[in-house]
């Protein structure tokens, strides 16, 4: 159980253009979904936390216009990078949590691997 | 602020143990480990409340002193499947709320 997945797996996209990932749970119903960016060889650094039908909570110095989230269901967030420029190339990770619990334990999904040439 | 892992790295043979330490500057309420391969997705491995409650593999063992804000994750008899970056993700609450803030990092190589 607890399977998240992401899509795609990874893209290429030309300078000014705009990528969307999705995140989906597949087996349980996910009430909180968070996006992450990690680069090479660093630790995972959150981006922005999406609760079910509400806005997405940004971390300080994460542009929200840049990257717009979108959690419409218990089983579906996406991440839209718009205009994206070389040095958004990185790898975006997904995670979901169900309903609140004492463990509050997260799945990650397998990540999207962006290169913006 | 980040905890920090220590150590950053090291390299065992196979069978030898390790252990990976967490600290943060934070009083937490729990403290979650993960395992990352290159290019892939952590995998939950173990979960520590406050008051010491646990949840997590049955081959990877853990502490968690909350008055030091510290966390150690064990591996014993390591094989060559333990390969990866190893993670601790902790957080200051429970809830609707609650969110990771991911360690430094600890790259562990498991040898022949």
């Amino acid at each position: 159980g607890a399977v998240v997945s992401q899509h795609p797996s990874w893209v290429i996209c030309k300078s000014g253009t705009s990528v969307k990932i999705e995140c989906r749970s597949l087996d349980f119903q996910a009430t909180t979904m968070f996006w992450y960016r990690q680069f090479p060889k660093q630790s995972l650094m959150l981006m922005a936390t999406s609760n079910e039908g509400s806005k997405a909570t940004y971390e300080q110095g994460v542009e929200k216009d840049k990257f717009l989230i979108n959690h419409a269901s218990l089983t579906l967030s996406t991440l839209t990078v718009t205009s994206a420029h070389p040095e958004d190339s990185s790898f975006y990770i997904c995670s979901a949590r169900g309903q609140p619990e004492r463990t509050d334990t997260q799945y990650f999904g397998p990540g999207t691997r962006l290169t913006v040439l | 602020q980040q905890p920090v892992q220590s150590p950053q790295a090291v390299i065992l043979r196979e069978g030898e143990d390790a252990v990976i330490n967490c600290s943060s500057s934070k009083a937490l309420y729990s403290v979650h480990w993960y395992r990352q391969k290159h290019g892939e997705a952590p995998v939950f491995l173990m979960i520590l409340l406050k008051g010491g409650e646990q949840k997590g593999h049955e081959k990877i063992s853990a502490s968690f002193n909350e008055k030091k804000q510290q966390s150690s994750l064990y591996l014993t008899a390591s094989q060559l499947s333990y390969s990866g970056t190893y993670f601790c993700g902790t957080a200051i609450n429970t809830g609707t709320a609650s969110k990771l803030t991911f360690g430094t990092g600890t790259r562990l190589q498991v040898t022949l």
